[in-house]
């Protein structure tokens, strides 16, 4: 089993949608959680970021992790088009050197 | 504005032929760090640097060499690139591996034919 995995897509929904992207994982000494997006031909940019299981809100996004079940969510609200770009989930441990590990990302198009 | 930037941005080069990307990041990080992105493959770290002089393997370091010899700074050596070595790469910076996000570079892709 693949220490994270992600559903590549690619996703397509209309304008004003509600999107859920979602990443699975196997560790249970990850802590640290997060979303990059990735905009064709950019280097990936921090959406949210969270510790441990919860929710957090930023405008149209809200990241959820339930740490029991080992699976983190994305949820934008009201979908745009300047929203298509490739969602990566991203992890860590709570201590050591362990690197982040990345999903393979989720491809979301949103369609005007 | 804090920023992490690479050069060059392209790069189409012939094997065999060492080249340098460098990366330099203004945020005064101590943890930088080279990913190469790949179709399927998604991130996969080649290197990392937790402070000036101390350099460690990713995931995917064979063929790659990284210096840090100050802290802004972190460039990865390409001895003798081979077509496998096409790719998109970042760089990516951060306060420390626990501490603070890392921020990304906006890529180099590279073409090695």
């Amino acid at each position: 089993q693949k220490e994270v995995e992600q559903d590549p897509g690619p996703l397509s929904v209309p304008e004003g949608a509600i999107v859920s992207l979602n990443c699975t994982y196997s560790n249970s000494a990850f802590q640290y959680f997060m979303w990059y997006r990735q905009y064709s031909r950019k280097g990936p940019e921090l959406l949210m970021y969270t510790y441990s299981s919860g929710n957090k809100e930023d405008g149209r996004f809200t990241a959820q992790v339930d740490k029991s079940s080992k699976y983190i969510s994305l949820f934008i609200r009201d979908s745009q088009p300047s929203d298509s770009a490739t969602y990566l989930c991203a992890m860590r441990a709570g201590s050591g050197n362990t690197p982040l590990v990345f999903g393979k990302g989720t491809r979301l198009s949103v369609i005007a | 504005e804090a920023q992490v930037t690479q050069n060059p941005r392209y790069l189409i080069t012939v094997t065999g032929k060492k080249l340098t990307v460098t990366c330099s990041q203004n945020m005064n990080h101590e943890y930088m760090s080279w990913y190469r992105q790949d179709p399927g493959l998604g991130l996969r770290q080649i290197y990392y640097s937790m402070n000036v002089e101390v350099t460690d393997k990713g995931d995917v370091p064979e063929g790659y060499k990284v210096s840090r010899k100050e802290k802004r700074n972190f460039p990865l050596i390409l001895e003798s690139p081979s077509p496998n070595q096409t790719s998109l790469y970042f760089c990516a910076s951060s306060l420390s591996p626990l501490q603070g996000v890392p921020y990304f570079g906006p890529g180099t892709r590279l073409t090695v034919t």
